[in-house]
C-alpha cells in the first residue's frame, strides 16, 4: 500500500497570506495525485488533480505542484473560506487509492 | 446539476450487513466516462475507498474490504448499492458515494469530483 503523509497536521495561517501544504508519498506515484477541500459537516470537494490542474470551479489562488513522491498544495492568499481540511490522495495505484491523514488550515 | 443522495439505516448491530443506497440525479448513471463509488470516513483511519461500479456492472474493490462489501447498481432507478457485511464497530464511519472523474475505457481516473453529503453509520449493539 502506499502511505500518503501529509504535513503539518495543522497549519496556522492569517487571512491574506500564503498557506503551503505538504503531502509526501512512499512510492513514486508519478502526478497522479489529487487534493480535496472539507468543511465541517461538507464532503470532501475536488479542488487539484494531475498533480496541478484544478477542478471546474477552483479560484486560480488554488494550485497544486510536485511530483513523484513530493507534492504541495498553496493557496497564495487565504480567504475566510479557505480554512478547511485539506486531503491528499493518490491514483497511481489502481484500485489501491490511499489517501493523506488531513492537513487541518485554520486562523 | 449533478447529485447524490446517499440512504440508509443509521445504526447496524454488529455482525450484521449494511445496506446503503445512492440516488443520482442530475445526470445519468449509464454514463460512459463514469464510474461510481463509495469512500468512507472514520476519525481513526481517514478517507478510505471502498469499491467502484460501471453501468455495466463491471466492479473494483479495495483489496482490504473486498472479502466484505460488494456494490451493485439498478439502472433503471438511478441508484447503487453498497452492501457491508460481518460489520464491527470499526465500520462506523461517515459514508459517501461519489462519481469517479473519468473513464477512459480502460481503467477509472481513481479521484472523485462529485460527492453525496455523506451518511453516518453506527454499528453497535
Amino acid at each position: 500500500e502506499i502511505v500518503m503523509t501529509q504535513s503539518p497536521a495543522t497549519l496556522s495561517v492569517s487571512p491574506g497570506e500564503r498557506g503551503t501544504l505538504s503531502c509526501r508519498a512512499s512510492q513514486n506515484v508519478s502526478n497522479n495525485l489529487a487534493w480535496y477541500q472539507q468543511k465541517p459537516g461538507q464532503a470532501p470537494r475536488l479542488l487539484i488533480y494531475g498533480e496541478s490542474t484544478r477542478a471546474s470551479g477552483i479560484p486560480a489562488r488554488f494550485s497544486g505542484s510536485g511530483s513523484e513522491t513530493e507534492f504541495t498544495l498553496t493557496i497564495s492568499s487565504l480567504q475566510s473560506e479557505d480554512f478547511a481540511v485539506y486531503y491528499c490522495q493518490q491514483y497511481h495505484n489502481w484500485p489501491a487509492i490511499t489517501f493523506g491523514q488531513g492537513t487541518r488550515l485554520e486562523i | 446539476q449533478l447529485q447524490l443522495q446517499e440512504s440508509g439505516p443509521g445504526l447496524v448491530r454488529p455482525s450484521e450487513t449494511l445496506s446503503l443506497t445512492c440516488t443520482v440525479s442530475g445526470g445519468s448513471i449509464v454514463s460512459t466516462t463514469h464510474y461510481w463509488g463509495w469512500i468512507r470516513q472514520t476519525p481513526g483511519k481517514g478517507l478510505e475507498w471502498i469499491a467502484s461500479i460501471y453501468h455495466s456492472g463491471s466492479t473494483y474493490y479495495n483489496p482490504s474490504l473486498q472479502s466484505r462489501a460488494a456494490i451493485s447498481l439498478d439502472t433503471s432507478k438511478h441508484q447503487f448499492f453498497l452492501r457491508l457485511r460481518s460489520v464491527t464497530a470499526a465500520d462506523t464511519a461517515v459514508y459517501y458515494c461519489a462519481r469517479d472523474n473519468y473513464y477512459d475505457g480502460s481503467v477509472p481516473s481513481g479521484f472523485f469530483d462529485n460527492w453525496g453529503h455523506g451518511t453516518r453509520v453506527t454499528v453497535s449493539s
